[in-house]
């Protein structure tokens, strides 16, 4: 069965705490990996697709990677702006996507 | 549009009555989905549109639920009956159809709330 696992549920930063958030998943045919912001009350909004192992994408203070079996989105230097719900999801050849849970980023001043 | 409308954007109704939500797609978006979010968990697939393909309804969870799409373009996914088990939030997506470099676009979202 295709599954998305995100982890941790929730993580708590101090302004200028870089970190990572993960996304583990089992698909059967991979076509994309996404990563989506979502705040409170709001749908979510587009951040990355990633396609294949060893790709890698950039935007501010957000970096994307991606393995066969996981990805990453990397935190540099957080602002209390970032805070948000980050939520990975995976496309598979039918292009039904499966969304993750969520991890919960809490960023202190 | 500029965005992807939802309407209500919030919904209270008794146990037992039936509720249509609204979806206006950006134009020109040919696939639209439906997805249910309960608090704490991820999106929950309901179904997904096409073009003048027939839809993918495999995630609509009972017979309770269905949707249409009137020419390729508004959306209304209506809930008979509603349970309390039905209260979510129930967000719309659209998007170019087979291409994954934007992602979904999403609506913010109805929130139903059955008491």
């Amino acid at each position: 069965e295709d599954q998305v696992t995100q982890s941790p549920e929730a993580l708590r930063l101090q302004e200028g705490e870089s970190s990572s958030l993960n996304c583990s998943y089992t698909v059967s045919g991979l076509r994309g990996l996404f990563w989506y912001r979502q705040d409170p009350g709001k749908g979510p909004e587009f951040l990355f697709t990633l396609y294949s192992a060893g790709e890698e994408k950039e935007k501010e203070r957000l970096k994307a990677t991606l393995t066969k079996k996981e990805s990453f989105l990397h935190i540099t230097a957080p602002k209390p702006e970032d805070s948000a719900t980050y939520l990975c999801a995976v496309t598979t050849g039918g292009f039904k996507t499966i969304f993750g849970a969520g991890t919960r980023l809490f960023v202190k001043a | 549009g500029a965005g992807v409308s939802q309407s209500p954007s919030n919904k209270v109704t008794e146990k037992g009555k039936d509720v249509e939500l609204r979806c206006d797609p950006i134009s020109g978006h040919t696939a639209l989905y439906w997805y249910r979010q309960s608090l704490g968990q991820g999106l929950e697939f309901l179904i997904y549109f096409q073009g003048n393909s027939a839809p993918d309804k495999s995630g609509l969870p009972s017979d309770r639920f269905s949707a249409e799409r009137t020419g390729g373009s508004v959306s209304t996914l209506t809930i008979q009956r509603t349970q309390q088990e039905d209260s979510a939030v129930y967000l719309c997506a659209s998007s170019l159809e087979g291409s994954l470099a934007y992602g979904y676009t999403f609506g913010s979202g109805t929130r139903l709330t059955v008491v």
